[in-house]
This record gives structure tokens, C-alpha cells and sequence, in this order.
């Protein structure tokens, strides 16, 4: 089955700085990678994701990049504010499983 | 307005007991899950229903029993609870197809004492 790895585990990055977490997958046939925020106490909650016929997505201060042959995709957070802290997941799935599986997440601290 | 609703939002109860949490999305999806969160804050997928058909069930014990009566609701009762079985459960729900987009419950903190 499908196994995600994030890194890393925590992440402290001074305000307006740039962050980044990566994640690699093992099955082949996953083709849709979504990236989900959960605050503290709160719901996970989907902020960007990308398909495997794409390379990379940006949406504002997010980003999200894939390499399919590498089998890794990456979050990437521009001008970070303190509302920004929270833990990040990523996660693969394949059309056909219908199943979401997630890397450990990473807690972000953005330190002002 | 709530699109996805869980009950009860803390549950706090002693080892051996019984107990229901129950699911209910307004978004007319037509699939829905049940994800535990440990401590630790991983997140892994219990069970998935679509169509009220089970399609996803991933190594739970049997002392955990979902139950869907209808495609907007998704319930989850545990028996004999162990201390082992205190997390965050999480209920989310999803268009089937092409992977569309998961949207996650408030969470319901179980606590075993």
C-alpha cells in the first residue's frame, strides 16, 4: 500500500521568511496530493493540491510542487506571518483506492 | 451552516464502556470517513463509506462498528473501550470519482479513563 513520509517533523522560521516541508510517496499509481492545515485544537483543512499531470500549483503565499519521477512533492510557504503557524499534512491518494494516506505532519512556527 | 457535523464534541468515559459518535454532512456528498488522531497527531484513515456501502476498512478492531443509514450520516460506535482507544476522531466527507477535495468534522476528543 501507499506510504507518505513528511520532513520534518517540526519547522520554526522568523516572520516573512520562506518555509518548506517535503514529502515523498512509494505507490506509483497516485496521482493526487493534497496539503491540509490543521491549527491547534481545530479541523484539518485543505489548502492547495495538485494531480499528478501537473508540476506545480501556486495559490498567493502557496506553493506546491511535484516530481513524479522522484516520487516526492513539496509545500512552499513565501512571506510568513504568525497565522501561519499550525501543523501541515500532506497526503497521497490514486483515483481508485479513494483513500487518503497522510505523512506524519510537520508543526510550523512562525516565530515574529 | 455547518457542512460537516460530529457529536458529541468531548466524550469522556471509563475503560469497558460503550459508546456512539455520530457523523452528518449537508454537502450532499456521497462519501464519507472516520480518521483517528493520536496523540502524537497522526492522522489514519479507519473506515470509508460511499453510497452507504463500506469500501475501506484498514486493520480497526472489531470492537469498532461504523454504521451509515443514510449517505449524509456516518456513525461509529466502540465497545469495550481500552485506554488505547483515546484520540481525536475525526469524520470527513468527499465527492467520489476523481479525489476530490476532503472536508473534515470538528473532531470528537475521546478520553479513557
Amino acid at each position: 500500500g501507499e506510504n507518505v513520509e513528511q520532513h520534518p517533523s517540526t519547522l520554526s522560521v522568523q516572520e516573512g521568511d520562506s518555509a518548506v516541508i517535503k514529502c515523498t510517496y512509494s505507490d506509483s499509481a497516485s496521482n493526487y496530493f493534497p496539503w491540509y492545515k490543521q491549527e491547534l485544537g481545530k479541523r484539518p483543512q485543505l489548502i492547495i493540491d495538485i494531480r499528478s499531470n501537473v508540476g506545480e500549483k501556486k495559490d498567493q503565499r502557496i506553493a506546491v510542487t511535484l516530481n513524479k519521477t522522484a516520487k516526492h512533492f513539496s509545500l512552499h510557504i513565501t512571506e510568513t506571518q504568525p497565522e501561519d503557524s499550525a501543523v501541515y499534512f500532506c497526503a497521497a491518494s490514486n483515483q481508485g483506492a479513494q483513500k487518503l494516506v497522510f505523512g506524519q505532519g510537520t508543526r510550523l512556527t512562525i516565530n515574529p | 451552516d455547518t457542512a460537516v457535523s460530529q457529536t458529541p464534541k468531548y466524550l469522556v468515559t471509563q475503560m469497558g464502556n460503550d459508546k456512539s459518535i455520530k457523523c452528518e454532512q449537508n454537502l450532499g456528498h456521497d462519501t464519507m470517513y472516520w480518521y483517528k488522531q493520536d496523540s502524537k497527531k497522526f492522522l489514519k484513515i479507519m473506515f470509508s463509506y460511499n453510497n452507504k456501502e463500506l469500501i475501506i476498512n484498514e486493520t480497526v478492531p472489531n470492537r469498532f462498528s461504523p454504521k451509515s443509514p443514510d449517505k449524509a450520516h456516518l456513525n461509529l460506535h466502540i465497545n469495550s473501550l481500552e485506554l488505547g482507544d483515546s484520540a481525536v476522531y475525526f469524520c470527513a466527507s468527499s465527492l467520489s470519482g476523481r479525489n476530490y477535495e476532503q472536508y473534515f468534522g470538528p473532531g470528537t476528543r475521546l478520553t479513557v479513563t
